[in-house]
This record gives C-alpha cells, structure tokens and sequence, in this order.
C-alpha cells in the first residue's frame, strides 16, 4: 500500500501569510486529492487530480507536483483556511490518505 | 443539489449488531460509487470500502474486509454500512461521500455526508 507522509505536523501562521503544506508519496502516485477538515464537520475536497480546484474553492488554494511530492499552497490565509488538511491518493489500491497537517493561528 | 444525509448518532454495547445509512439526493445514485471512510477520535482518514448502487458492486479495504459489510438500496438511494458483533475499537465517526467521477472504483470524493459517530461502550 503507498503511505502518504505529510509535513509539518503542525503549521502556525498569521492570516495573510503563505501556507505551504507537504504530501509526499511512499512510491509514484497517479493521482492525489486534498481536504480541509474543520473540528466537527465532514472533510470537504479542495484538490484533485493533483493540481484542479474543486468547484467553489477559491483561487488562494493551489495544488502542484513534482515526482512523489505533492504540494497544497494557499495564498493570503484567511481566518476560516485554518482546519486539518489532509491528502488522498486514488491511483492504486487500497486508497490511503496522509495523517494530516494541523494549520494553526499563530 | 447533492446531499448524502447520514442516519443520527448511535451508542451499542459490544456484541451487538448495528446498521447505519447514508441517503443521497439531487443526482443519479445509481451511476456514482458510495465510500465510506472511518475517522477514530483525535485521528486522521481510512478508506473503508465502495459500493456502486447500480449493480451492488462491493469492494473493501484490506483492515475492514470481513469486518463490516457496505451494501446499497437503489430503489431508496441508500447506501449501509453494517456491523454483526461490535468491539469498543469500532468506536469512531463514520462518514459516507460520493466518488467525484461516477464510475471510476478509485476516485476522489466530491460530497460528504455529515457523519455517523458510533458509541461502542459497555
């Protein structure tokens, strides 16, 4: 199974800042999603096929590659961005998602 | 609008038996995979399993195979995740979500439901 390893574990920033969150994958990966998750609610999908924003999700949030690393960038933080992120691979089975970076208010 | 709706909080003892739902709306349930995708508390996202509502297709995750069982009504465009005997290790949020390009067995997921928590306590 491929095992996703995110970095940082815990990111603090400032609204308005850069945040630049790591996934990186045990082996090639074809295809990768993000999530943001906020305390309580159901994660909501940011990122797919690595690079595309989901419908509605604003143009802050972008997604790159290079090789087995995979990148979630969010420009200009605004108070609601901070939550969990978490990334999903979905090219090999058994889907296996990371164990997810903390973004927090500094 | 798409909507999955899962069913309301449970709390079971161990031993017994338990069926939850996830009812989708606003699109053709039978042409989109179903996940479901376990969050213990204070943890991170696994894969569970799919189902494909059309055909009843079923596939499981190498930790829950022969552990729960996922299944789907078509005729109530509702999936199921079910449980023969509980353990206290079951306890955890369950969450259901649609495969974001139909008929694709791996896929990311557009729509979540807003969560199933499971109590397992003696």
């Amino acid at each position: 199974e491929i095992v996703l390893t995110q970095s940082p574990g815990t990111l603090s920033l400032s609204p308005g800042e850069r945040a630049t969150l790591s996934c990186r994958a045990s082996q090639s990966v074809s295809n990768l999603a993000w999530y943001q998750q906020k305390p309580g609610q159901a994660p909501r999908l940011l990122i797919y096929g690595a690079s595309n924003r989901a419908t509605g999700i604003p143009d802050r949030f972008s997604g790159s590659v290079s090789g087995t690393d995979f990148t979630l960038t969010i420009n200009r933080l605004e108070p609601e961005d901070f939550a969990v992120y978490y990334c999903q691979q979905y090219g090999n089975s058994p889907i296996t998602f990371g164990q997810g970076t903390r973004l927090e208010i500094k | 609008e798409v909507q999955l709706v899962q069913s309301g909080a449970e709390v079971k003892k161990p031993g017994e038996s338990l069926k939850i739902s996830c009812k989708g709306s606003g699109y053709s349930f039978t042409t989109y995979w179903i996940v479901w995708v376990r969050q213990m508390p204070g943890k991170g996202l696994e894969w569970m399993g799919i189902t494909y509502p059309g055909d009843s297709d079923t596939r499981y995750g190498p930790s829950f195979r022969g552990q729960v069982t996922i299944s789907a009504d078509k005729s109530i465009n509702t999936a199921y995740l079910q449980w023969n005997s509980l353990k206290a290790s079951d306890s955890a949020m369950y969450f259901c979500a649609r495969h974001g390009s139909g008929g694709a067995t791996k896929d990311y997921f557009d729509y979540w439901g807003q969560g199933t928590l499971v109590t397992v306590s003696s």
